[in-house]
C-alpha cells in the first residue's frame, strides 16, 4: 500500500529553525514534493526532490533519502507568515503523475 | 500569464442534486488533476485528464466523473452529491512528465446540506 506520515502540529517561535519530517512507503518513487497550505487557500509549490541529498532555496531547504523512504522541510529564520500546513507528497510508479498527500503538518509560529 | 483558474469559487448544494466544477490549467500545460480536500485532511487525488482522456483514477465512486476539452480546460461532475461530498475541490495542472512542477487552483468550496 501506499503510506505517507508527518506530524500533526509543531510550534515554533519567531527567527527559530523548524524541521518537518516525512515518511513514505510506495511501491516505486517517482518524486516527493512539498507544497505549503494557509488556511483556506490553495497549495502552493515549495520544492522538489527526486534524488537523494539537500536541495536549498532561500529559508527552505528540502531534504530527501530514498532508501530510508524519508524527507524533510527545514524553514529557517521563521516569521509569522509561516504559519501554515505543509503538505509532503509522492508521486510513485503505480500513481503515474498523480500525487500522493499525507495528512499536512500544522505549523504555529509565535512571536 | 494566467496560473491555475478554477470556478466557482464557493457553492452550496442540496443532498441528491448534482454539481459541475471547471478548471482551466497554466498555460502551457495538458494535464488536469483533481483533488477533494476535507478539513483537516490532505488532498485526495480523484483523477488525471490528459489529451481529453482519464489517465488515472484515484479511489473515488463512479458518481464523480470529468472531461477535459481540447484547450486543455477540465470539468468535475459530481451526481447524487452527500453530506460527506463537501470539501474543497482542488486542480492541479502540469505537463504529463513525472518531475514537472504542479500547480494548484485556489479551489472550489463544495457544501452540501
Amino acid at each position: 500500500g501506499q503510506n505517507i506520515d508527518q506530524p500533526t502540529e509543531m510550534t515554533a517561535t519567531e527567527g527559530a529553525i523548524v524541521q518537518i519530517n516525512c515518511t513514505y512507503q510506495t511501491s516505486g518513487f517517482n518524486g516527493l514534493f512539498w507544497y505549503q497550505q494557509h488556511a483556506g487557500e490553495a497549495p502552493t509549490f515549495l520544492s522538489y526532490n527526486v534524488l537523494d541529498g539537500l536541495e536549498e532555496k532561500g529559508r527552505f531547504s528540502s531534504f530527501l533519502s530514498r532508501s530510508k523512504g524519508y524527507s524533510y522541510l527545514l524553514l529557517k529564520e521563521l516569521q509569522m507568515k509561516d504559519s501554515a500546513s505543509y503538505l509532503c507528497a509522492v508521486t510513485a510508479n503505480q500513481a503515474g503523475t498523480a500525487l500522493i498527500f499525507g495528512k499536512g503538518t500544522t505549523l504555529s509560529v509565535s512571536s | 500569464d494566467a496560473g491555475v483558474t478554477q470556478s466557482p469559487t464557493h457553492l452550496i448544494k442540496t443532498r441528491g442534486q448534482q454539481v459541475t466544477l471547471r478548471c482551466s490549467p497554466k498555460s502551457g500545460h495538458d494535464t488536469v488533476s483533481w483533488y477533494q480536500q476535507a478539513l483537516g485532511q490532505g488532498p485526495q487525488f480523484i483523477f488525471q485528464y490528459y489529451e481529453e482522456e482519464e489517465r488515472q483514477r484515484g479511489n473515488f465512486p463512479d458518481r464523480f466523473s470529468g472531461h477535459q476539452f481540447p484547450n486543455y480546460s477540465s470539468e468535475l461532475n459530481v451526481n447524487a452529491l452527500l453530506l460527506g461530498d463537501s470539501a474543497l475541490y482542488l486542480c492541479a495542472s502540469s505537463l504529463l512528465l513525472p518531475g514537472n512542477t504542479i500547480y494548484f487552483g485556489e479551489g472550489s468550496w463544495l457544501t452540501v446540506v
